[in-house]
């Protein structure tokens, strides 16, 4: 069991380019879980997928947000047209349904200048 | 609302003694699942110890134990004989719309724990 894995670690990027990033499960969980975490707080949900489905998405993920699983493995999050307001830090998690307990990726640290 | 409340944004506690984190949250929920995540400064959110809302029996795990009290909705954390390593971010967050839902997370803001030697 090698966890759950996200790359990069780091991004700088320049307001307005787009943005993608990774996550890799723990391989034998089905669902997946993406969270934003800003300086001071707790993370806040966005998204989750159940195998490839994506049964719900926060009023945070704006038109500009998108995330896909596509076999139901690692899942991507592509940001277009960043702005400085989405910097933050993308942390990934992985879980079992109906079992609970969500296991976090290192997160990917995003800035936007 | 769904929210989760940490009232002590910062503590500290000297090595080996123990020290209590305060957690309240808000559900409507009779069986859903409570945790307590750590967060080392630029390391990843390790779980820490999780509680089943049916479940009467406090949870531990060595030297973390919880204190939960389902009517007050409060979900405390108890760290016995702190070592150093203790020190960094520790979050409560809750599963507030029960088993059999998408079981997302809702956390509180946090409360930074300081270890001092």
């Amino acid at each position: 069991d090698t966890g759950v894995s996200q790359d990069p670690r780091h991004k700088i990027t320049k307001r307005g380019q787009n943005v993608t990033f990774r996550c890799d499960p723990i391989s034998e969980h089905n669902r997946l879980y993406w969270y934003r975490q800003t300086l001071g707080q707790g993370p806040e949900f966005l998204t989750y997928f159940q195998n490839e489905a994506q049964l719900e998405k926060s009023r945070l993920l704006s038109d500009r947000f998108s995330a896909e699983r596509p076999k139901g493995s690692f899942s991507t999050l592509e940001i277009q047209r960043t702005e400085q307001g989405d910097s933050a830090m993308y942390l990934c998690a992985s879980s079992i349904a109906g079992m609970g307990t969500q296991y976090f990726g290192p997160g990917t640290r995003l800035l936007v200048l | 609302a769904q929210t989760v409340t940490q009232s002590q944004p910062e503590m500290s506690v000297q090595e080996a003694e123990t020290v209590t984190l305060s957690c309240t949250y808000d559900t409507s929920e009779s069986d859903y699942y409570l945790f307590w995540y750590k967060q080392p400064p630029s390391r990843q959110m390790i779980l820490v110890i999780r509680q089943e809302a049916y479940k009467q029996q406090n949870a531990t795990e060595n030297r973390f134990s919880v204190n939960f009290q389902k009517a007050a909705k409060s979900f405390s954390l108890k760290i016995s004989d702190s070592q150093l390593g203790d020190a960094a971010m520790y979050f409560c967050a809750y599963i507030p719309d029960g088993k059999g839902g998408s079981e997302k997370l809702v956390f509180g803001k946090g409360t930074k724990l300081t270890v001092n030697p």
